[in-house]
C-alpha cells in the first residue's frame, strides 16, 4: 500500500522561504507529485521528481530522496496568492499510472 | 477542449436517489481519473481508465458506484441509491497516457455532490 505523511497546516510571512516536508513509504515508486490547489478549485501541477536531486521551476523547486523516502517543495519570494493547500502524490511502480495523494499542507501566507 | 471539463459543477440530491457526473477530457488524453475529495484531505482515488476500458477500480468504495467510458473519451461516474456518506467533490483527471514518461494529470474543477 501506499503512505504519504506532510503536515497538516504551515505559516509563513509574505516575502519569505517555507519548506514542505512530505515523507511516503510505498510498496513501488514511479515518480513524486506537487500540486497546488486553492479552496474550492481544481489541483494544479506544479512539479515531478523521479529521480534524486533538486528540480528548479522559476520561485518553487522540488527535493527527492529515494532511499530516504522524503520529498520537500520550497517556496521562494512568498506571496499572498500562494496562500493554497500543497498536495504531494507518489505513483506506483512500472506501467501503473495510479496516483496517491496525501492529504495535504494547507500554507497561510501572512503579511 | 482546452481543460478538463465536468458536468455539472453542483449536484443537490436526497438520498436513495440516483446521480451521473460526467467528465470530458483534455482532447487526446487516453488515461482518465476518477477521485473524490472531502473537506480538508487529499484527493481519494476512485477508478482508473485507460481507453475505454477501466485500468483499476480498486477505489470505488463498493457496488453502487459505477463508471464508464464508452468511446475512450467522456467518461461518467454513476452514483446509485446515493448516502449523505457520499456528500464530497468528485474530480476527475485526465493525462497523455502510459507512455509519456511523466503522464502528469490535469483535473477538472469538479463536481460538488450534496446529499440530503
Amino acid at each position: 500500500g501506499q503512505n504519504i505523511d506532510q503536515p497538516t497546516e504551515m505559516t509563513a510571512t509574505e516575502g519569505a522561504i517555507v519548506q514542505i516536508n512530505c515523507t511516503y513509504q510505498t510498496s513501488g515508486f514511479n515518480g513524486l507529485f506537487w500540486y497546488q490547489q486553492h479552496a474550492g478549485e481544481a489541483p494544479t501541477f506544479l512539479s515531478y521528481n523521479v529521480l534524486d536531486g533538486l528540480e528548479e521551476k522559476g520561485r518553487f523547486s522540488s527535493f527527492l530522496s529515494r532511499s530516504k523516502g522524503y520529498s520537500y517543495l520550497l517556496l521562494k519570494e512568498l506571496q499572498m496568492k500562494d496562500s493554497a493547500s500543497y498536495l504531494c502524490a507518489v505513483r506506483g511502480s512500472g506501467g501503473y499510472q495510479k496516483v496517491t495523494f496525501g492529504t495535504g499542507t494547507k500554507l497561510q501566507v501572512i503579511p | 477542449g482546452a481543460g478538463v471539463s465536468q458536468t455539472p459543477s453542483n449536484k443537490v440530491t436526497e438520498k436513495g436517489k440516483y446521480v451521473e457526473l460526467r467528465c470530458d477530457p483534455i482532447s487526446g488524453h487516453t488515461a482518465l481519473y476518477w477521485y473524490r475529495q472531502s473537506l480538508g484531505q487529499g484527493p481519494e482515488f476512485l477508478i482508473y481508465f485507460q481507453g475505454t476500458g477501466a485500468a483499476d477500480d480498486s477505489g470505488l468504495p463498493n457496488d453502487r458506484f459505477f463508471a464508464v467510458r464508452p468511446e475512450g473519451s467522456v467518461s461518467t461516474l454513476k452514483i446509485q441509491r446515493t448516502e449523505r456518506g457520499d456528500s464530497a467533490v468528485y474530480l476527475c483527471a485526465s493525462s497523455p497516457g502510459g507512455g509519456y514518461p511523466k503522464n502528469i494529470q490535469y483535473f477538472g474543477a469538479g463536481t460538488r455532490l450534496s446529499v440530503l
